[in-house]
């Protein structure tokens, strides 16, 4: 079974400062590994995946994630925080392909201080 | 650019009564899902749907629970007898194949009484 650790479920930060969101993941074979983003009334919205290959992984909006397989980490992180990534993120994983089950964290609310 | 989409964006239901949620996936996706999230939990995995039947199942999804694709645009989640703890966040997601990304919709919140 799959499971997803989400450290701090409320992070603040100032804006400019350093976001880092921290996820540890549990999967008895490789994982795939996702980072989604909710803002207020919406969707879902993807933000970075990893699947193979290059273990750090670029995603939009400036945000990146290294997958860490000794530590079984996948930490989303963004060098300046801006206003506007005021959101909800999950970090979700997958064994079996992304079009597979996504198992999901309990999500990380991310406040930014002007 | 291409969205999922649902309705209604909210749902209120006595208990006991059937309510169905409707979603329409992006149009040339084919791999369809329901996650849930009840208030202050994880989303959760409901059920997965490829080629008319479904592929993967949660232990959430019992008898009470089924899903269709009636049409080709729409994609619907029934509860024929909601409980209370039916209320929930309902997100719909699909996928092009299997090898791509989930994109959700924006969700529906159903709440029983």
């Amino acid at each position: 079974a799959q499971s997803v650790t989400q450290l701090g479920s409320h992070v603040s930060v100032s804006e400019g400062a350093l976001v880092l969101l921290r996820c540890n993941y549990s999967s008895s074979v490789p994982p795939y590994l996702f980072w989604y983003v909710q803002y207020p009334n919406q969707g879902l919205q993807l933000l970075l995946k990893y699947t193979t290959g290059a273990t750090l992984v670029k995603g939009i909006n400036g945000f990146e994630a290294e997958f860490k397989k000794s530590e079984t980490s996948f930490h989303l992180t963004k060098p300046s925080a801006h206003m506007s990534d005021a959101a909800e993120y999950f970090c979700a994983v997958s064994d079996l392909g992304s079009a597979r089950q996504l198992t999901f964290g309990s999500g990380t609310q991310l406040t930014v201080l002007p | 650019e291409p969205e999922v989409t649902q309705t209604p964006s909210h749902q209120v239901t006595q208990m006991g009564q059937e309510v169905i949620l409707r979603c329409v996936p992006i149009s040339n996706h084919l791999y369809f899902y329901w996650y849930r999230q009840i208030l202050g939990q994880k989303v959760e995995f409901l059920v997965s749907f490829y080629n008319n039947e479904i592929s993967e199942k949660s232990e959430i999804f019992d008898d009470q629970f089924s899903v269709e694709r009636p049409d080709g645009s729409n994609f619907t989640l029934k509860i024929r007898s909601t409980k209370l703890e039916d209320s929930a966040m309902y997100f719909c997601a699909s996928s092009e194949n299997i090898y791509n990304e989930q994109f959700f919709g924006p969700g529906t919140r159903l709440t029983v009484l």
